[in-house]
């Protein structure tokens, strides 16, 4: 199975930078992925790393250690907009269903 | 295309009743998910197909579930005999999985099930 860490809860300031750490173990690995999520609504995907470095998505970044399991999710200039509940998930290795960790939500204060 | 999407988006209904979903993904996705959401918690994992193909079932999916897409297309997914810990939120869930790519599931909105 896969155990999926991060943490439950973030508070920033508008303007301010944010990351949100993920750690993971996994029988294998198949890519890892960030989704956002408001309150009351569906999770929508944001970013997919399956080999190490940073990927840059305007004010979204996301890295990936594979040999360290672990990712991070950076958000830039926040904005009230972002506040929401950020997942990580994984799938096992030569599958497609996810497995998420519980979610982190970010609240952004004025 | 207007995305996935699910139907009701809110039930409720007493223990012990049956009560049945509906979610209709993006068209020309052949990979659908479902999965069940419970507050302060990611999605876990309960079913998915390939086409028509049921390929897995989460241990979570008693013999109470059964999930169904008969022609490939829309899904249906049954839960019998409702229980309170049934209460949640369930998610369906579509993508396109070809030859290498990266397999990016796209959520339907949600049926908020809540059991009395």
């Amino acid at each position: 199975g896969q155990n999926i860490d991060q943490p439950t809860e973030m508070t920033a300031t508008e303007g301010a930078i944010v990351q949100i750490n993920c750690t993971y173990q996994t029988s294998g690995f198949n890519g890892l992925f960030w989704y956002q999520q408001h309150a009351g609504e569906a999770p929508t995907f944001l970013s997919y790393n399956v080999l190490d470095g940073l990927e840059e998505k305007g004010r979204f970044s996301s890295f990936l250690s594979r040999s360290k399991g672990y990712s991070y999710l950076l958000l830039k200039e926040l904005q009230m907009k972002d506040s929401a509940s950020y997942l990580c998930a994984v799938p096992p290795s030569g599958d497609y269903k996810l497995s998420f960790g519980a979610g982190t939500t970010v609240t952004v204060r004025a | 295309d207007t995305g996935v999407s699910q139907d009701p988006r809110h039930k409720i209904t007493k223990r012990g009743q049956n009560v049945t979903f509906r979610c209709d993904p993006i068209s020309e996705h052949n990979r659908l998910y479902w999965y069940r959401q419970t507050l302060g918690q990611g999605p876990e994992f309960l079913t998915y197909f390939q086409n028509e193909a049921q390929l897995e079932k989460s241990r979570l999916l008693s013999d109470r579930f059964s999930a169904e897409r008969p022609k490939g297309s829309f899904s249906t997914l049954e839960i019998q005999r409702t229980e309170q810990g049934d209460s949640a939120m369930y998610l369906c869930a579509s993508s396109w999985v070809g030859e290498g790519g990266v397999d990016e599931q796209f959520f339907g909105p949600g049926t908020r099930l809540t059991v009395l």
